[in-house]
């Protein structure tokens, strides 16, 4: 299965601290992508990388990608309690639109 | 972004009934949908690829004819669950696939995903 693991499974930290997420995956893909869900809740895309980068940022958000390792992380600047919620990595494969998640980490953010 | 919206929210059904689940994209016009399942603090898990004007894509170990997928407009997509039992309740999430060209180089692929339907079957 291509699904890929996330580690840690779950992340509890001090409000204004970092918390750093990391994805690994099992085949090449074309990109990898960062989604939101808050509990009972759907998900927010919040940004894709594909395989030619190796960083991107948005806002407090930094991701990087090292397709010789097959890991991804996320990194989260600066953090609020508003972040609290699960965070899964998406691979997507060439020529398939398909998405395949990772298992999740599980983050709260401690006032 | 881009909005996408399923109905109901969440439904509440007895043993052996149907259930309809529609999603809808509202702002872009969609020829791919997919259907997720998702267990309680799991990750998702893709059911099917529903692409319009054609039959569905499903994934191994999904029942088609449990799940009934119909894309009849590049806007709505429907899962059905047939005779409904309580190993099916789940929390059903749809996506919707928003592909642009930019330029020649250049293009956007991102799914926007629907906030979910809590189905529990009694």
């Amino acid at each position: 299965s291509q699904q890929g693991e996330e580690d840690p499974q779950a992340l509890s930290i001090q409000e204004g601290e970092n918390a750093t997420m990391n994805c690994s995956y099992k085949t090449s893909i074309n990109n990898l992508q960062w989604y939101r869900q808050n509990s009972g809740r759907g998900l927010v895309h919040l940004i894709l990388i594909r395989s030619n980068e190796r960083e991107k940022h948005s806002g407090r958000l930094r991701v990087t990608l090292d397709t010789s390792k097959k890991s991804s992380s996320l990194l989260i600047t600066a953090s609020r309690a508003a972040d609290t919620a699960s965070y899964f990595c998406a691979t997507e494969v060439f020529g398939n639109e398909k998405l395949t998640f990772g298992t999740g980490t599980r983050l709260t953010i401690i006032p | 972004g881009a909005v996408v919206s399923q109905h109901p929210s969440w439904v509440i059904c007895k043993s052996g009934t149907s259930v309809k689940i529609e999603c809808r994209s509202l702002d872009f016009q969609a020829t791919t949908m997919f259907w997720y399942r998702q267990f309680p603090k799991q990750s998702l898990m893709l059911m099917a690829t529903s692409n319009e004007g054609s039959k569905a894509t499903y994934e191994q170990g999904v029942e088609k004819d449990k799940f009934l997928i119909n894309h009849a407009s590049l806007t709505l997509s429907t899962l059905t669950v047939t005779s409904a039992h309580p190993e099916d309740s789940s929390f059903y999430i749809c996506s919707a696939r928003d592909f642009r060209v930019i330029t020649a180089e250049n293009y956007t692929d991102t799914q926007y995903f629907g906030p979910g339907t809590r189905l529990t079957v009694l």
